[in-house]
């Protein structure tokens, strides 16, 4: 079955620090690509999407960009802030092509 | 109300006991979604309707859990017989059009469920 892989966390950075969370995807076909967030005590909310190969998906200073051939969705921020500490998702679609695939979630703790 | 809501946000049940969570979807939005998460773990798929169809009940783990969306707004999901492994978060989402890949899900922010 279609399986996601991320990194394991928790990640913690110092604030302004470069911040990478692999994800990696098995899937049938091509999904849309999606990462989400979760703030303490809030729900989950989209943070980013790509719906093609090489499109590149952006929010908040978050990048991420479909890479078919090696079937990964890694997200990226050049300078993380203290508001950025999260649980961070990575989830293509399933194949119903409605549904969420979730990884693990990989937690983030930003320093001052 | 402006997001999706779920009540309760915590329940306790004793081992057992039949238990009813409720979603309050965005208005207007066509697609519901029903996700379990477990401690650590992402978010896995349940049940998913379009209005009041229940298309996709394949992710529901046994025949202890029934969905159910009759006017296609308020969803509940019922947990009969609730057992230890089914303590997790169940999270609802809800979105706009009728399931197309690529379409931005909504969360509520769960309720948390523990049996005893």
């Amino acid at each position: 079955g279609d399986s996601v892989t991320q990194m394991e966390g928790p990640v913690t950075l110092s604030e302004e620090a470069f911040l990478t969370i692999n994800c990696t995807y098995t899937a049938t076909g091509y999904p849309s690509l999606f990462w989400y967030v979760q703030y303490p005590g809030e729900g989950l909310q989209l943070l980013l999407k790509a719906t093609k190969a090489d499109d590149k998906g952006s929010n908040k200073g978050f990048e991420a960009t479909y890479r078919k051939e090696t079937t990964s969705f890694h997200l990226e921020k050049g300078s993380v802030q203290v508001s950025d500490s999260a649980v961070y998702f990575c989830a293509p679609n399933s194949n119903s092509g409605y549904a969420l695939n979730f990884g693990k979630g990989t937690s983030l703790l930003v320093t001052p | 109300g402006a997001g999706v809501s779920q009540s309760p946000r915590y329940k306790v049940a004793k081992r057992g006991q039949d238990v009813a969570l409720r979603c309050d979807p965005i208005s207007g939005h066509v697609s519901l979604f029903w996700y379990q998460q477990a401690l650590g773990q992402g978010p896995e798929f349940l049940t998913y309707f379009q209005n009041e169809a229940q298309l996709d009940k394949s992710g529901l783990p046994s025949d202890r859990f029934f969905a159910e969306r009759p006017e296609g707004s308020v969803s509940t999901l019922k947990i009969q017989r609730t057992q230890q492994e089914d303590s997790a978060v169940y999270l609802c989402a809800s979105s706009l059009g009728g399931g197309s890949s690529g379409a931005e899900a909504f969360f509520g922010q769960g309720t948390r469920l523990t049996v005893v």
